[in-house]
């Protein structure tokens, strides 16, 4: 089974509908993160978590929310869908530890078209 | 943010050549890494580098930190088709107060058999 899963996979909706991505993990990894792909553009951080009560807005946060309902869950919502959010999400996850680099472990992705 | 800029953007090349793509950045990072994403897959971590002038290799894979700490280079020797994807870079500041890395806008690699 997959550590970091993403639902849905795939999702179509229109402009002004509220719409929430899920992000799950097994890893047991305290830091999770949400970021967008766009073409050209590589992956920009949205929104990171360092643990339940910790959220820290990235990149990219005007337009999205997020809610970490415990250590391995953590939403990704589009209150009010824009055409140009229509990109690739994903979700990653590290763990803390002592090394120079926390390694970030992706999810498979999910893909938002807004109409 | 920051800006990494990668290059080339794309590559098409024949099995069994040498691929060489590298990445640019107007500030220093105390750390890069180099990915790669798989079609309909997240990224994969392939390589990390800590130190100015470190050299890493990992199997046909081997990426450099650059001396000045703004770029980073990565080469994949004799390719085979199950290389193809795309590489992206990414860079770390120790002084931001979290684990933010920047990402590098990719290269997509495409080997003709």
């Amino acid at each position: 089974d997959a550590d970091v899963t993403q639902t849905p996979r795939n999702r179509i909706t229109k402009t002004g509908k509220r719409i929430m991505l899920e992000c799950s993990q097994t890893k047991g990894h305290d830091r999770m993160y949400w970021y967008r792909q766009d073409p050209g553009l590589g992956l920009r951080l949205i929104y990171y978590s360092f643990d339940v009560k910790d959220i820290n807005k990235g990149e990219i946060s005007d337009g999205y929310s997020v809610s970490r309902q415990a250590q391995a869950k953590f939403s990704l919502s589009l209150e009010s869908a824009i055409p140009n959010q229509t990109a690739l999400y994903f979700c990653a996850t590290s763990d803390h530890s002592g090394r120079p680099y926390n390694e970030q472990f992706f999810g498979p992705g999910t893909r938002l078209t807004v109409l | 943010g920051q800006q990494l800029n990668q290059s080339p953007q794309s590559m098409f090349i024949q099995e069994g050549e040498d691929v060489s793509m590298n990445c640019t950045s107007s500030s220093i990072f105390n750390t890069w890494l180099w990915y790669k994403q798989d079609p309909g897959e997240g990224p994969v971590l392939l390589i990390a580098l800590y130190k100015a002038g470190e050299l890493t290799s990992n199997g046909r894979l081997t990426a450099q930190f650059g001396i000045t700490r703004k770029d980073s280079f990565l080469n994949i020797s004799a390719s085979i088709p199950s290389d193809v994807g795309i590489y992206f870079c990414a860079g770390q500041q120790l002084e931001n107060t979290g684990n933010q890395f920047y990402f590098g806008t990719g290269t997509s690699l495409t080997v003709i058999p």
